[in-house]
């Protein structure tokens, strides 16, 4: 089963709205990642967040980290139609050594 | 300067052939990672390269599956024998160093489909 998984799978909202996901992960991690992909190739990185972190904002991003509940969320404010894509997680777990392990992803829809 | 690329973007084979793929990365990465996504599916890491050494293989789906760095740039993935199941976009990845900190940048991706 993978390190990190999404949720939801798949959210459709109206432009201008949040949009929230959260991914779930099993083992300690050092720090975790977010990504997104348009269009099912490359993926661009959005924010990293290290274990001793438990939030962190970039432009409308805005990321929490609760190793307690070994979860993170990312929460897209004033959404575009622009952020529709796909978004993963990826932690950098201390048992898998120097490599990420990326959840499922939320495909997300911002309708116009 | 320019991003990862890879080569060709798309491949269609016949099963049983052998394809390879291409991956360059930025100018000065040590670091190189390859990473297999089926339709609608997260990535399922492969291979990674520090400089031209693969310390961690254990990726690799099967034995038809090799990867090689040369001069601590490109690098290609070949897989012998394709079946149907190899079907999927291949993603490249590079990054500064190998440490987990740095951000990871992504290729385009090579779509292989396998008839």
């Amino acid at each position: 089963s993978q390190q990190g998984e999404e949720d939801p799978q798949a959210l459709s909202i109206q432009e201008g709205e949040n949009a929230t996901m959260n991914c779930s992960y099993k083992t300690s991690i050092n720090n975790l990642q977010w990504y997104r992909q348009n269009s099912g190739r490359g993926l661009v990185h959005l924010i990293l967040i290290r274990s001793n972190e438990r939030e962190k904002h970039s432009g409308r991003l805005r990321v929490t980290l609760d190793t307690s509940k070994k979860s993170s969320s990312l929460l897209i404010t004033a959404s575009r139609a622009a952020d529709t894509a796909s978004y993963f997680c990826a932690t950098d777990a201390k048992a898998a050594g120097n490599k990420l392990t990326f959840g499922g992803g939320t495909r997300v829809l911002v309708k116009p | 300067g320019a991003g990862v690329s890879q080569s060709p973007s798309n491949k269609v084979t016949e099963k049983g052939k052998d394809v390879e793929l291409r991956c360059d990365p930025i100018s000065g990465h040590t670091a190189l990672y390859w990473y297999r996504q089926s339709l609608g599916q997260g990535l399922e890491f492969l291979i990674y390269f520090q400089g031209n050494s693969a310390p961690d293989k254990s990726g690799l789906p099967s034995d038809r599956f090799s990867a090689e760095r040369t001069g601590g740039s490109v690098s290609t993935l070949t897989i012998q024998r394709t079946q149907q199941e190899d079907s999927a976009v291949y993603l490249c990845a590079s990054s500064r160093r190998q440490f987990n900190t740095d951000t990871q940048y992504f290729g385009p991706g090579t779509r292989l489909t396998v008839l």
